[in-house]
């Protein structure tokens, strides 16, 4: 049982732009650096944004990040049919010493 | 490049025991701590283990403490996941990344390919 919690499902026509939430507390979130994962189906998880805001080299400025209080959000831009998969938010939990991911958002392109 | 790739993975009977391998390559592994990821047949990832630098130190999630152990082999640049007391539960793509937020467990940009285990009888 995941201590992230995530919405479902999101989704939005080409072009246009969806957020997803991660809530945590202030033993992961609140004070730890948060990365973001897409996952197309069959694949490995790919890293989208690590410290909270920060894109891997190569991956496009549609996708951001950001991190207030105990929450993060990532946002995508300029959607696309190649966007949809699922996303993962992940951190270090202080209180459990171990990491954690969030529960998985499906994004879909309408 | 970068590359890790997961072995060990299989059919098991409840109770068994199992050792899944990742081999790295294409960094200096010795100098980064790795993790093991877990995803069970249609649900999302679940972290399961990490392992420090030197191998001193390791974390487990709460569902695997006292059947799973990790260890690593800075020779062979190699890092285990020794699995006992399996359950049906413990049914999962068995992923190990490399952590690359300098030690923190914070976030893993190379991921390897996956490792199925089936625990079942």
């Amino acid at each position: 049982q995941s201590v992230l919690t995530q919405p479902p499902s999101v989704s939005a026509a080409p072009g246009q732009k969806v957020t997803i939430s991660c809530s945590g507390s202030s033993s992961n979130i609140g004070n730890n650096y948060v990365s973001w994962y897409q996952q197309l189906p069959g694949t490995a998880p790919k890293l989208l944004i690590y410290d909270n805001n920060k894109r891997p080299s190569g991956i496009p400025d549609r996708f951001s990040g950001s991190r207030s209080g105990t929450s993060a959000t990532l946002g995508i831009a300029g959607l696309q049919t190649g966007d949809e998969a699922d996303y993962y938010c992940g951190t270090w939990d202080r209180s459990l010493s171990a990491g954690v991911f969030g529960t998985g958002t499906k994004v879909t392109v309408l | 490049e970068v590359q890790l790739l997961e072995s060990g993975g299989g059919l098991v009977q409840p109770g068994g025991s199992l050792r899944l391998s990742c081999a790295a390559a294409g960094f200096t592994f010795s100098t980064y701590a790795m993790v093991w990821v877990r995803q069970a047949p249609g649900k999302g990832l679940e972290w399961v283990s990490a392992i420090s630098v030197g191998g001193v130190n390791t974390y487990y999630a709460d569902s695997v403490k006292g059947r799973f152990s990790i260890s690593r082999d800075n020779s062979k640049n190699t890092v285990y996941l020794q699995m006992s007391s399996l359950r049906a539960e413990d049914t999962a793509v068995y992923y190990c990344a490399k952590d690359d937020g300098g030690g923190s467990l914070e976030h893993f940009h190379h991921w390897g390919q996956g490792t199925l285990v089936t625990v079942s009888s």
